[in-house]
């Protein structure tokens, strides 16, 4: 089992570009999560999915769009990147919205110029 | 003020060293996470606890729910312990975490 993964691992964009991170899981888990974690503050939730064909905003969303594509796969999407993107974005997962245990993706590292 | 807040921000230790680290929140909880960071950036859990304490190893969780406050306890500290510990609770009725900003530990040999 590869856990959560997430891709790329590092990316640079300028202002205005857009990319999608990719995060994935192979453990059949049904809520699926995005995060930033910026120097000084705790992570923040961005939008999460607690289950196939829904997706809900978290603390931080604006600036982002999410698709939660089938159970496995849950992207994350900037239209228009900002500086204040600048971030570790991390995906994690857990088997029910009430499950206590949540399963953490490696990071992607994103820096926006 | 931030709902979690742990304490120290940052910990230097000299190897075989006991080491705490604690975490006080103001919300009501229906657990309490211990997570740790290495330098590569992966987040693993360490801890859940919702009552009492709980040991893995060299590492120590407590809780305290009337006080509102958990320590992470490590004992005989090693250089392979350095990495960033992360508090989180789960927020009672939503099912959220709440992040604290972390404790960076190093372990010195």
């Amino acid at each position: 089992n590869a856990g959560v993964t997430q891709t790329p691992k590092f990316q640079v964009l300028k202002t205005g570009q857009s990319m999608t991170l990719q995060c994935a899981q192979d453990m059949n888990h049904n809520s699926m999560y995005w995060y930033r974690q910026d120097p000084g503050m705790g992570l923040r939730l961005i939008y999460y999915s607690a289950s196939e064909g829904t997706t809900d905003k978290g603390e931080v969303p604006n600036g982002y769009n999410v698709s939660r594509l089938n159970k496995r796969e849950f992207s994350l999407r900037l239209e228009s990147a900002a500086p204040s993107q600048t971030s570790v974005y991390f995906c994690a997962s857990k088997e029910h919205q009430s499950s206590y245990e949540q399963y953490f993706g490696p990071g992607t590292r994103l820096t926006v110029t | 003020k931030n709902e979690v807040e742990q304490s120290p921000q940052n910990l230097t230790a000299q190897e075989g060293e006991f080491i705490t680290i604690n975490c006080s929140y103001s919300v009501g909880i229906s657990a309490l996470h211990w997570l740790q960071q290495h330098p590569g950036g992966g987040i693993v859990s360490l801890f859940m606890l919702s009552s009492g304490k709980k040991k893995h190893g060299r590492l120590i969780a407590t809780i305290n729910i009337q006080e509102k406050h958990s320590s992470l306890h490590i004992t005989a500290s090693h250089p392979r312990d350095s990495a960033v510990y992360i508090c989180a609770v789960r927020s009672r009725g939503t099912d959220k975490l709440i992040f604290g900003t972390g404790t960076r530990l190093q372990v010195f040999p």
